[in-house]
């Protein structure tokens, strides 16, 4: 365990359903982000959380939706989905504090197929 | 922008030293982590450098030269539990990180 919990593990949903993902850390830490991962390509940095404020959205599609309803819990609210979209989503959080050598910590991801 | 490239898969054997580069190119250069990811498994800290020179933890070093926007990850007495892809992760001023693709590392016996 990381300190960064992820449910579910796994989802398979049809392109109609609606469905949430949820991340939820217990390290004192102020900003949260999803990320995706797909097979051969780097990390998607989706959406950024800072101090439970959406600081980011890097172009992502609006079938996507975050919520952030305080700074120990992440959600992403998934609706009429498409193939492509299924990958390994991972939420992380850190400490936002310049200067420091603070990372992120992952979750161990949702892996997510649409069918 | 930024622009982090990494080779993409390489194979060694068990009690060899591996060596992984990454080169980047970025705005804001706020350190460059090393991450290790087993399948299906979260990404882990490895390292961190946010000064040119060399940091060692037990087998595994990492490298950084600012000016030339590259580090490498050198893993020694390899074992199979390195089996794993590797990424390198750049840091701007806002705190966000950029990844690369990854370098999946395959230990053979």
């Amino acid at each position: 365990e990381t300190g960064v919990t992820q449910t579910p593990r796994h989802l398979v949903m049809g392109m109609t359903n609606k469905k949430s993902l949820k991340c939820e850390q217990h390290l004192g830490h102020n900003a949260m982000y999803w990320y995706k991962q797909s097979a051969k390509k780097p990390l998607e940095l989706m959406f950024v959380y800072s101090l439970e404020e959406r600081v980011e959205n890097n172009s992502v599609p609006s079938r996507f939706s975050p919520e952030c309803p305080n700074s120990s819990h992440l959600f992403l609210h998934l609706h009429t989905l498409q193939p492509e979209d299924s990958a390994l989503y991972l939420c992380a959080s850190s400490h936002q504090r310049q200067g420091a050598d603070y990372g992120y910590t992952f979750g161990s991801g949702t892996r997510l197929t649409v069918v | 922008g930024q622009n982090i490239d990494q080779p993409t898969e390489m194979t060694a054997t068990e009690g060899a030293i591996v060596q992984i580069n990454c080169t980047y190119q970025t705005s804001g250069f706020n350190g460059l982590f090393w991450y290790q990811q087993h399948a299906g498994e979260a990404p882990t800290f490895l390292s961190y450098n946010v000064l040119d020179g060399l940091e060692e933890k037990g087998r595994f070093s990492s490298f950084l030269s600012r000016s030339k926007g590259y580090s490498y990850l050198l893993l020694k007495e390899l074992q199979m539990k390195d089996s794993a892809s590797y990424l390198c992760a750049v840091r701007d001023r806002e705190n966000r990180l950029a990844f690369g693709k990854g370098n999946q590392v395959v230990v053979i016996p």
